[in-house]
């Protein structure tokens, strides 16, 4: 079972917009991490928030977390060709701490020049 | 190794034959995971390895699916008498050591395909 939701599913912008993208999960979580997968690529990691932290940036990423409302947000600004990819947040939930992570179903994100 | 590496990358199998698929995780990384993506969805966990040992194999769909770390570094995901539902992505994904709030490094994983 899959523990985050990706919304939307799918994303379709031109070159230089934002995109924006949530993922919202269902139990408590150590971290939450955001991945890309490109078309016959691996995952490769963006950003990791841990549960304590509300809001962190790494280059034209942006991510927030809210624990009240078990949701987590993505940004990339100034989007480029380069950024089409699908986009996976995944929850670190283990209690013991050896990181275990549940993904979700992911977004699609297609960027136009 | 540069990075996590996975073979075959590909691997086209009849139904009923068994498979192996190997993963060289980064050299020195305790943890090691196993993932099944199916087409279409997000990676779904398998099993953890912490060195040699199988800490954790509570995703591993059926008795058919086997995972092994002798010595702490390769390891190997084997499948018995393959089914269709078996097809997918399995990916392997190594970290420097336990802990949450550590960065796992995925290979670019194994895509079965059974026919």
């Amino acid at each position: 079972s899959q523990q985050g939701e990706e919304d939307p599913q799918a994303l379709s912008i031109q070159e230089g917009e934002n995109a924006t993208m949530n993922c919202s999960y269902k139990t408590s979580i150590n971290n939450l991490q955001w991945y890309r997968q490109n078309s016959g690529r691996g995952l490769v990691h963006l950003i990791l928030i841990r549960s304590n932290e509300r809001e962190k940036h790494s280059g034209r990423l942006r991510v927030t977390l809210d624990t009240s409302k078990k949701s987590s947000s993505l940004l990339i600004t100034a989007s480029r060709a380069a950024d089409t990819a699908s986009y996976f947040c995944a929850t670190d939930v283990t209690t013991d701490s050896w990181g275990k992570l549940q993904f979700g179903a992911g977004t699609q994100v297609v960027v136009t020049p | 190794g540069a990075g996590v590496s996975q073979s075959p990358r590909y691997k086209v199998a009849k139904r009923g034959q068994d498979v192996a698929l190997r993963c060289d995780p980064i050299s020195g990384h305790v943890s090691l995971f196993w993932y099944q993506q199916a087409l279409g969805q997000g990676p779904e966990f398998l099993t953890y390895f912490q060195n040699e040992a199988q800490l954790d194999k509570s995703g591993l769909p059926s008795d058919r699916f086997f995972a092994e770390r002798p010595e702490g570094s390769v390891s190997t995901l084997k499948i018995q008498r393959t089914q269709q539902e078996d097809s997918a992505v399995y990916l392997c994904a190594s970290s420097r050591q336990q802990g949450m709030n550590t960065e796992a490094f995925f290979g670019q994983g194994t895509r079965l395909t059974v026919v």
